[in-house]
Parts: structure tokens; C-alpha cells; sequence
């Protein structure tokens, strides 16, 4: 059983675009992410939700918006795509949204989104 | 605000040599620490966290971490590098109230035959 998935694995799209992201997780977490990890590795958080709710919202373009249906889901979409928005987009989910030795995330497999 | 330094961004060692991997946070409160393990074309994969219990932490895979208040690191280490560890490695810090991880730039192991 996958703990945090997520579709589709690859994207390939032209500049212009508009397209999304999906994410569950089944561990029965509340809080969901979404992180950006660019081409030298770079991890940057994006978005947290907890329940459903914006909790963390980080300087991310307006282009950029996530959806959660409910608190297992927390889907991401993205408009007008640009060639910068090229990388590997990582959603994650953890117990609470309260930092704490005990709330480690845990990361889906990655979306590779290539903008051209 | 928090932040993470890895030093090297690359390490290479021989196949049963010892493994260093060096972390060093930046945090006005006490830090949540996490070392995570991302393997080729994978998801990240916790290997260990600090909680505060003990200083030297065990993970996952062979793999500790020593968290030293006084230097402000959090360095990984494993005794005996396996072919299997080659990977990219992660050292994460958070501060309190919403949980936002800070990941250092990633230090990428490999291991020689």
C-alpha cells in the first residue's frame, strides 16, 4: 500500500498550459504539502494544509494554486505554465501541521513536470 | 528563522569506510532536526530525527547523527559505507508553531567499489 501518492509521475507540456497535480495519502494525516524541488536538488516548501485549511502559503506566483477536497487529498494547479516552473514537485503529509520532534513528513514519489 | 548548511555536496568513500555527512542549522529556537535519504528517481524517505532524548540518534540503514548544541550540527554518520547507500542525503530543520521543513542544498553520496 502506497502511504502518499501521487499523479502523474512525468508531465511533459508546452509553455502556456494549464495543468495539475494530484496527491493522496492514506496514513489518516491531517496536514498535507507540497514542496518544489528544482534542477540542482533544491527542496523549497510551497504550500501546507491542515484539514483542509491554508496553513502555510510561500511566496508562491498566483499561477500556483492548491486545491484540497478534503484532508486525504491536496491536489495542485498549475496555470500559464513557464519554463521555470520545470522540476520535481513533491507532496508530503504529516499527523498535525505543529512542528515537533514526533511530526515527520512523509513524501510522495515526485511529480517530473518538464515545461518546454 | 531557520536555516541548514551541508557541507560538501558531494562525498565519496570506499565501500566499508566510515561515512560523514555534515550538517549545520541555523535556528532562534530549539530545532527539530531530520536527516532524510532521497534514492535515484524516489521520494524522500526519513532516515532519522532528533527528538531530544538522546543526543546520538539512530536510524535507519546503519545510519546515526549526533546532535551537538554547542556546534550547532547535526552530522550523519554510518561506521561501514555499503554499495546501497549512494544516494542523495538531506539534513532538515524546523522551527515551532506550523511545521515548515528547511532542507540544506543536499549532500550526494557515493560509494566506490
Amino acid at each position: 500500500d502506497t502511504a502518499v501518492s501521487q499523479t502523474p509521475k512525468y508531465l511533459v507540456t508546452q509553455m502556456g498550459n494549464d495543468k495539475s497535480i494530484k496527491c493522496e495519502q492514506n496514513l489518516g494525516h491531517d496536514t498535507m504539502y507540497w514542496y518544489k524541488q528544482d534542477s540542482k536538488k533544491f527542496l523549497k516548501i510551497m504550500f501546507s494544509y491542515n484539514n483542509k485549511e491554508l496553513i502555510i502559503n510561500e511566496t508562491v506566483p498566483n499561477r500556483f494554486s492548491p486545491k484540497s477536497p478534503d484532508k486525504a487529498h491536496l491536489n495542485l494547479h498549475i496555470n500559464s505554465l513557464e519554463l521555470g516552473d520545470s522540476a520535481v514537485y513533491f507532496c508530503a503529509s504529516s499527523r498535525s501541521y505543529l512542528a515537533s520532534n514526533y511530526n515527520e513528513q512523509f513524501f510522495g514519489p515526485g511529480t517530473r513536470l518538464t515545461v518546454l | 528563522a531557520q536555516s541548514v548548511t551541508q557541507l560538501g555536496s558531494h562525498v565519496s568513500v570506499s565501500e566499508g569506510a566510515l561515512v560523514l555527512l555534515r550538517c549545520n542549522y541555523s535556528s532562534s529556537v530549539p530545532p527539530y532536526l531530520f536527516w532524510y535519504v532521497q534514492y535515484p528517481n524516489q521520494g524522500l524517505q526519513l532516515l532519522l530525527k532528533y527528538t531530544s532524548a538522546a543526543t546520538l540518534v539512530k536510524g535507519i540503514n546503519g545510519f546515526e547523527a549526533e546532535f551537538k548544541k554547542s556546534e550547532t550540527s547535526f552530522h550523519l554518520t554510518k561506521p561501514s559505507a555499503h554499495m546501497s547507500d549512494a544516494a542523495e542525503y538531506f539534513c532538515a530543520v524546523s522551527g515551532e508553531g506550523a511545521q515548515k521543513l528547511v532542507f540544506g542544498q543536499g549532500t550526494r553520496l557515493t560509494i566506490n567499489p
